[in-house]
């Protein structure tokens, strides 16, 4: 089946430092990544996606994701943390082929302390 | 554009009360979704439409309904709500222009559904 796991419930981090949160993804075949971030009583907003090619993508808000195929992985990282950044973020697989709903993981609280 | 709109916005039901929660995008979009979202659970989807007309089961349909006689509305009923129903519901929309399966899902504001 196909699954996306973010291990961590909340991260915690000092604003001014980086971050980053983690998503892992089972999937059979290429994966096509996103990540989403929802702020309070907000729908979920799309910050960035991995379709192909370089490993590194750069979305909104100085978000960046890098994919390891290898890993199996797809954190989403930020070189200097605002406290606006403080939402849950979501990470989502959509398997290849096909034109198939997203598959969500549970979400990660990221908490920025000034 | 307004995007992906939902109403209402908040409702509370009693028990085996019916309602229709109603999804609408203006972006032309083939695809829609109806999400929901529990805390700890992520979200999970109900069911989704590729076209108009056209509807799916998703992860928890058990106890929904829904239907797309408009390519721009997608509406989900609740035919005799529990209170297992409590939650947040979202719509999504993605359009196929280069491939859908490329495209991102726009998501609407939610509906927050209590079930006494």
């Amino acid at each position: 089946a196909q699954s996306v796991a973010q291990p961590e419930d909340q991260v915690n981090v000092a604003e001014g430092n980086p971050l980053t949160v983690k998503c892992t993804y089972s999937v059979s075949g290429n994966p096509y990544l996103f990540w989403y971030v929802q702020y309070p009583n907000r729908g979920l907003q799309f910050l960035l996606k991995y379709i192909t090619g370089d490993n590194l993508v750069k979305g909104s808000y100085g978000f960046e994701a890098e994919f390891n195929k290898s890993q199996t992985s797809f954190h989403l990282k930020k070189p200097s943390a605002l406290v606006s950044d403080s939402a849950l973020y979501f990470c989502a697989v959509r398997p290849f082929p096909g034109n198939t709903p997203l598959v969500f993981g549970k979400g990660t609280r990221l908490s920025v302390i000034a | 554009n307004a995007g992906v709109t939902q109403t209402p916005k908040f409702r509370v039901l009693k028990t085996g009360q019916s309602m229709t929660l109603l999804c609408a995008q203006d972006m032309n979009h083939e695809y829609m979704y109806w999400y929901r979202q529990d805390p700890g659970m992520g979200l999970r989807l109900i069911h989704y439409s590729v076209g108009e007309g056209t509807t799916a089961k998703g992860e928890v349909p058990d106890g929904y309904n829904v239907s797309r006689l408009k390519k721009q509305n997608f509406l989900l009923g609740l035919e005799s709500a529990a209170p297992s129903q409590t939650s947040v519901y979202f719509c999504a929309s993605t359009g196929t222009s280069g491939g859908a399966y490329y495209n991102e899902q726009f998501f609407g504001p939610g509906t927050r559904l209590t079930v006494l």
